[in-house]
């Protein structure tokens, strides 16, 4: 059964530094989706992705956060200058489009700023 | 907006007992769709059920049922005879009808069961 997949699984970087989270979407998926989850929270919302564009982003997206669809498989998430508050789980999604509501969720990338 | 309001933040229960799992969700859409996920201690998010808003036929798989009202804007989930593998944080999402259509998660609920 098709999965999206997430790499690396975890990350440690030094607050400042700038990190990027990829994920592979289930190929035939036409939305893209980042969460995340605060460690012992509720998974929050941040960005969907599609036809190449943003169409929706929390607040928690400001400017420090990007999304890319370099080519035809990788999303990207970039943190440009990390904080310590940016450690978390970040969870790609995917889902198929017109008719298929399910968000399918990937592993996730367990993220440690020091 | 949305919301999802999980009031139970933690169930212990002894193995082989039933369990519900309750969960109470607010949206203007008219058209919808709910969705449980359980978060075993591994960390990942295994999808279990989407229910449709213009669907109130409730659903059994196994050992698990979901009780769907929309009358109370409630989507209640029943283990029944629960398991030890079924100890893990089970979040109930909501998921409006915008194109872009993010999930709006609830606060979770932490499931123990006890041998």
């Amino acid at each position: 059964e098709p999965e999206v997949t997430q790499t690396p699984s975890h990350q440690v970087t030094q607050m400042g530094q700038e990190v990027i989270l990829r994920c592979v979407p289930i190929s035939n998926h036409l939305y893209f989706y980042w969460y995340r989850q605060i460690l012992g929270q509720k998974v929050e919302f941040l960005v969907s992705f599609y036809n190449n564009e943003i169409s929706e982003k929390s607040e928690i997206f400001d400017d420090q956060f990007s999304v890319e669809r370099p080519d035809g498989s990788n999303f990207t998430l970039k943190i440009r200058s990390t904080k310590l508050e940016d450690s978390a789980m970040y969870f790609c999604a995917s889902r198929p489009g017109q008719g298929g509501e399910t968000q399918y969720f990937g592993p996730g990338t367990r993220l440690l700023v020091l | 907006a949305q919301k999802v309001t999980q009031a139970q933040t933690e169930i212990s229960v002894v193995e082989k007992e039933d369990v519900t799992l309750d969960c109470v969700y607010e949206t203007r859409d008219t058209t919808y769709y709910l969705f449980w996920y359980k978060q075993p201690p591994s960390g990942e998010l295994v999808f279990l059920i989407r229910r449709n808003s213009f669907d109130e036929q409730n659903e059994i798989s196994g050992r698990y049922s979901w009780n769907f009202q929309k009358s109370t804007s409630s989507f209640n989930f029943t283990i029944t005879a629960s398991q030890v593998v079924d100890s893990a944080v089970y979040f109930c999402a909501l998921k409006g009808n915008t194109n872009a259509g993010k999930s709006t998660f609830g606060d979770g609920t932490t499931l123990t069961v006890k041998p």
